[in-house]
């Protein structure tokens, strides 16, 4: 079946950076976009960024430009997302989620990042 | 952009009843791109409602969606124990490329 594996929590003190991973499996990883979705403790859903596993390409959200980094590994149908000089405000729970041509419709199980001194 | 608000915050239902839930756009999105998501605690969003009005796999009848324009309307028809959770509308556009609401939370009354 169609999944994506996320790798565990994370605990970063402000100005460090974090990356975190996504292995995708069931399906072939070369042939859907990949996002990332952020969400703040309480808070709704934040559109991060996107790339294309195929060619590497991305496009992030510019609240984010500067700061994220997303890439991917076709070897092992990976994409990671890395964020920088992070703030208490990042601390969240990541997903990344398959673009299922217009709509996304799998989520991975979420990483925790708690941003902390 | 484009800016999508979710009424009401939040809903108090009882088990059995109808839910109405409302998704309003900023300005025009097309149906195609127009999505509901369903999120318990401590769980990743799950996809209900795509195109505005498909069901995706698995998903009961119970849930429907419709609307056009900037205006979106998700509809439980009668609520069973596990629907209460939070709901989110989504928009897929090019600037930015995911857009949500901000939730509706349906409570158990």
């Amino acid at each position: 079946q169609v999944q994506l594996v996320q790798s565990g929590a994370e605990v970063k003190k402000p100005g460090a950076s974090v990356k975190v991973s996504c292995k995708a499996s069931g399906y072939t990883f070369t042939s859907y976009y990949m996002h990332w979705v952020r969400q703040a403790p309480g808070q709704g859903l934040e559109w991060m960024g996107i790339i294309n596993p195929s060619g590497g390409s991305t496009s992030y959200a510019q609240k984010f430009q500067g700061r994220v980094t997303m890439t991917r590994d076709t070897s092992t149908s990976t994409v990671y997302m890395e964020l920088s000089s992070l703030r208490s405000e990042d601390t969240a729970v990541y997903y990344c989620a398959r673009d299922g041509r217009a709509l996304v419709d799998v989520w991975g199980q979420g990483t925790t990042v708690t941003v902390s001194s | 952009e484009i800016v999508l608000t979710q009424s009401p915050g939040t809903l108090s239902l009882s088990p059995g009843e109808r839910a109405t839930l409302s998704c309003r756009a900023s300005q025009s999105v097309s149906s195609s791109y127009l999505a509901w998501y369903q999120q318990k605690p401590g769980q990743a969003p799950r996809l209900l409602i795509y195109g505005a009005s498909s069901r995706a796999t698995g998903i009961p009848d119970r849930f429907s969606g419709s609307g056009s324009g900037t205006d979106f309307t998700l509809t439980i028809s009668r609520l069973e124990p596990e629907d209460f959770a939070v709901y989110y509308c989504q928009q897929y556009g090019s600037s930015p490329g995911l857009t949500f609401g901000g939730g509706t939370k349906v409570e158990i009354k």
